[in-house]
């Protein structure tokens, strides 16, 4: 069984500038989840998708970051304009909607 | 909001040494995973625990989620070298719900 598929894997960007990174999840996991994984922390969720509708949002800076995933699968994420502290390691994760989540290899961005 | 918290922040292996970590919590979870992070790639499930009181094992690894269902505990026996990496737990309120992470456990080789 394929894994998480996540691209680009690296992201050199000025601030002000836009971004998106692309997952693609495990065939057949329903619920997807998108974390922000800043240098020395664990992963902290910014949306879950449940199909192509959103089931938490809370974390996401809505003012600059988007999300979508419009046929229930793969899914992008969106950041403009980039500021410095958005610099992270972008996770994507998928579920069948139960307790394990499996995650892909990431996208490290990197905002100059 | 929930918090996790991982000790220690870093240990250090010698080859065949017993090791072990722990994740505690302000508040209650049902279901606790751990995983590990190797440089550049994503965290991998390493254990999941279901049930408070639950002991499991994942070859060298064993795993506890506390009676409290406020901790955790991970254990790696006979370590090898390529035990080195970061250990995350993670906390889950119920399936399908975001995971919480604590801050990792780095575990390095002696020199």
């Amino acid at each position: 069984e394929a894994g998480v598929a996540q691209s680009p894997r690296y992201k050199i960007i000025e601030k002000r500038q836009s971004v998106a990174f692309w997952c693609n999840p495990i065939s057949g996991h329903a619920t997807l989840y998108w974390y922000q994984q800043i240098l020395g922390q664990g992963p902290k969720l910014l949306i879950q998708f449940q199909n192509n509708g959103v089931v938490d949002d809370s974390q996401l800076p809505k003012d600059r970051f988007s999300a979508e995933r419009l046929k229930g699968v793969d899914s992008t994420l969106k950041i403009q304009p980039a500021k410095l502290e958005d610099s992270a390691v972008y996770l994507c994760a998928s579920s069948r909607g139960g307790r394990e989540q499996f995650f892909g290899p990431g996208t490290r961005l990197t905002v100059l | 909001g929930q918090q996790l918290n991982q000790s220690p922040q870093s240990m250090f292996i010698q080859e065949g040494e017993d090791v072990s970590m722990n994740c505690t919590s302000s508040s209650i979870f049902n279901t606790w995973l751990w995983y590990k992070q190797e440089p550049g790639e994503g965290p991998v499930l390493l254990i999941a625990l279901y049930k408070a009181g639950e002991l499991t094992s994942n070859g060298r690894l064993t795993a506890q989620f506390g009676i409290t269902r406020k901790d955790s505990f991970l254990n790696i026996s006979a370590s090898i070298p390529s035990d080195v990496g970061i250990y995350f737990c993670a906390g889950q309120l119920a399936a399908g719900n975001k995971l919480t992470f604590g801050g990792g456990t780095r575990v390095l080789v002696k020199p």
